[in-house]
């Protein structure tokens, strides 16, 4: 079956760029997204890239899927308190949801 | 605009007493419906999903079972709690019909069985 792998936890300063990765082992993998999870609430979509596209910005945040490497990651620039949460990405071949994996989610804390 | 409501927020309860958690839509028709669990340090996985009033898949098989009296209405049920039901458990919902569905979040349930 889909696997999805992050690393469990991220630490960066105020105003400093973040990056998030992911790695998923299907490579049919045809729809890719990351969820927020800000503390004590659901998720929350941040964005989504088709594996036709290499790249993503929207505002802040900028999405970079590298097909050959099943790599996928998620900059987020000037990074701000606010953005402190648990970050998820998910993958999914046929882009139905009942059909989407997650990833275990890393935690980012940003720091003053 | 569409909502989505879960509750409720945090649940303690003893292990072997039964379990009711509700989720309800508005603002939408016909959603697909989904419980996710989010156990400590771990992904989601898919409990349930719903298409439509009276359909429901199970992904994993478990002590807990779902059902879909209405079409905006979702509810997540144990006769008898376990330990490892313990967790944080979401409501979400998307549009069905959709190529690339996106998942809309209720706010989750903390539940404690001790």
């Amino acid at each position: 079956g889909e696997d999805v792998e992050q690393s469990l936890f991220l630490s960066v300063r105020e105003g400093d760029s973040s990056v998030i990765n992911c790695t998923y082992t299907d490579s049919s993998s045809t729809y890719l997204y990351w969820y927020k999870q800000e503390p004590g609430a659901g998720l929350q979509l941040l964005t989504y890239i088709f594996s036709n596209m290499d790249m993503k910005q929207d505002q802040r945040l900028t999405v970079l899927l590298n097909k050959k490497d099943k790599h996928l990651s998620l900059r987020i620039a000037d990074t701000q308190t606010g953005d402190s949460a648990i970050y998820f990405c998910a993958e999914s071949i046929t882009g139905t949801a009942s059909k989407l994996t997650f990833g275990t989610g890393t935690r980012l804390q940003v720091t003053l | 605009s569409q909502t989505i409501h879960q509750w409720p927020a945090t649940l303690v309860q003893p292990v072997g007493s039964p379990l009711s958690l509700e989720c309800t839509v508005e603002g939408t028709s016909n959603p697909n419906l989904y419980w996710y669990r989010q156990a400590a340090g771990r992904g989601l996985q898919l409990l349930f999903y719903s298409i439509g009033i009276d359909q429901i898949s199970s992904e994993v098989p478990q002590n807990l079972s779902a059902s879909r009296p209405q079409d905006r209405q979702f509810i997540l049920s144990s006769k008898k709690l376990l330990l490892s039901d313990s967790g944080f458990y979401l409501c979400a919902w998307s549009v069905q019909g959709r190529a690339n569905e996106k998942l809309f979040f209720g706010s989750g349930t903390q539940l404690s069985v001790l």
